[in-house]
């Protein structure tokens, strides 16, 4: 099925370990974004990016890296991960992006819950 | 800064009840997204609002923007179990370029 494709879906770290979130879209979407949801808290914007390429910062971008390694993928990369990283993480993409809006809306992959021990 | 507000944050309502949420937001945007997430599950889309004055429908649910008053409200109409679940709105006005902020959800628990 058409859609974000998000790996893996549950994840388990020590302090100070390091590891990457996956994440491609078959859609042909220009952007592509990084969510982290906390309780009571909404979703946040981590990273994002409006093309291949490009990638820029978003509301809580401390302690994260990502790269944008082709239109379809775009991977989040904790380098130490820490206790306050333990959240669920969603990707998601549209076809927003350079003057043009999210028409069709926003698709967000299944999530994955990383906790941090 | 971008605000997105939703109240209420908690909804217990009866089951054959109506009620609505309200999604106010701080800065002019033309467009406006509702999702539904359900315990344990991904964010999926309710309603894409593109305009001023748009209303949507689907079941008992219907959506409204008002971009000049920066409110959009989702309606319940004779509320059923089934529809229990996080509802969260989110804007992505043109100068943020095009990234979404969210509210921070209303959780609904319809009640036989």
């Amino acid at each position: 099925n058409a859609g974000v494709t998000q790996t893996p879906k549950f994840q388990v770290l020590k302090t100070g370990q390091s590891m990457t979130l996956q994440c491609a879209q078959d859609m042909n979407h220009n952007s592509m974004y990084w969510y982290r949801q906390d309780p009571g808290m909404g979703l946040r914007l981590i990273y994002y990016s409006a093309s291949e390429g490009t990638t820029d910062k978003g509301e809580v971008p401390n302690g994260y890296n990502v790269s944008r390694l082709n239109k379809r993928e775009f991977s989040l990369r904790l380098e130490s991960a820490a206790p306050s990283q333990t959240s669920v993480y969603f990707c998601a993409s549209s076809e927003a992006g350079h003057g043009r809006g999210a028409n069709y809306g926003y698709t967000f992959g299944s999530g994955t819950r990383l906790t941090v021990v | 800064e971008l605000k997105v507000e939703q109240n209420p944050l908690f909804l217990s309502m009866q089951e054959g009840k109506n009620y609505t949420i309200y999604c106010n937001y701080s800065t002019t945007s033309d467009r406006l997204y509702w999702y539904r997430q359900d315990p344990g599950k991904s964010l999926e889309s309710l309603f894409v609002l593109l305009s001023n004055g748009a209303v949507k429908q689907e079941g008992r649910l219907m959506a409204s923007l008002d971009t000049k008053a920066r409110l959009s409200t989702l309606h319940i109409t004779a509320a059923v179990h089934d529809l229990s679940a996080t509802y969260f709105c989110a804007v992505d006005p043109d100068w943020s370029n095009y990234k979404l902020t969210f509210g921070k959800g209303t959780l609904l628990t319809v009640n036989p």
